[in-house]
């Protein structure tokens, strides 16, 4: 089970912004972050914990080990204001966290 | 560039069954695993089945025994056989590619809407 906090996060543009998501078993380096958009499909950010895919901007970086996992996003933009999930693929079943909603303060 | 191309969607009634297809362009198909992962109106992502560049199928708990994922490599095309569908299965269906056999999903389609209802 993958568990993210908060659900909701309120911050102004140009604010640091700091989204947790924690295993109920180690994933070891096999933790993704995703974005999504309304009316979007997701988008890969983040995979084995801190290696940003293809195109990511600098200013989102991931952290952490085991069980506990951080995504960072240092200065929000606009266009950054999305749902965050986590997702483990260590191991079956696949599974997301239920998302943290980044918005506008 | 990667393109997934989800068809088969639609409205069924409960007990019904769809068969969902993704073709798949822009990388070399039979070297990746892929999968479906769905996201029931405005709730967050599920992730239903995979199946490995040779064919090897996983489920989710709540399609297992329902569902059938398959690939045809000769068509760069996987398959989600959806039988006994209830209404809890209303979403929309993603197809994914993984990162190499077993990585994250690095590229999505745009989705298919999947409705159960009578």
């Amino acid at each position: 089970v993958m568990t993210q906090s908060p659900a909701t996060l309120s911050v102004s543009p140009g604010e640091r912004a700091t989204l947790s998501c924690r295993a109920s078993q180690s994933v070891f380096s096999n933790l993704g972050w995703y974005q999504q958009k309304p009316g979007q499909a997701p988008r890969l950010l983040i995979y084995g914990i801190s290696t940003r895919a293809t195109d990511v901007p600098a200013r989102f970086s991931g952290s952490g080990s085991g069980t506990d996992f951080t995504l960072t996003i240092s200065s929000l933009q606009s266009e950054d204001f999305a749902v965050y999930y986590c997702q483990q693929y260590n191991d079956w079943p696949l599974t997301f966290g239920g998302g943290t909603k980044v918005e506008i303060k | 560039e990667v393109k997934l191309l989800e068809s088969g969607g639609g409205l069924v009634q409960p007990g019904g069954s769809l068969r969902l297809s993704c073709v798949a362009s822009g990388f070399i198909f039979n070297k990746c695993g892929m999968g479906w992962v769905r996201q029931a109106p405005g709730k967050g992502l599920e992730w239903a089945s995979a199946v490995s560049p040779g064919g090897s199928p996983n489920y989710g708990d709540s399609v297992n025994g329902r569902f059938t994922i398959s690939r045809d490599n000769s068509k760069n095309t996987m398959y989600l056989q959806m039988d006994s569908l209830k209404v809890e299965d209303t979403a929309i269906y993603y197809c994914a590619k993984r990162s190499g056999a077993g990585g994250p999903f690095d590229s999505w389609g745009q989705g298919v809407p999947v409705t159960v209802s009578s």
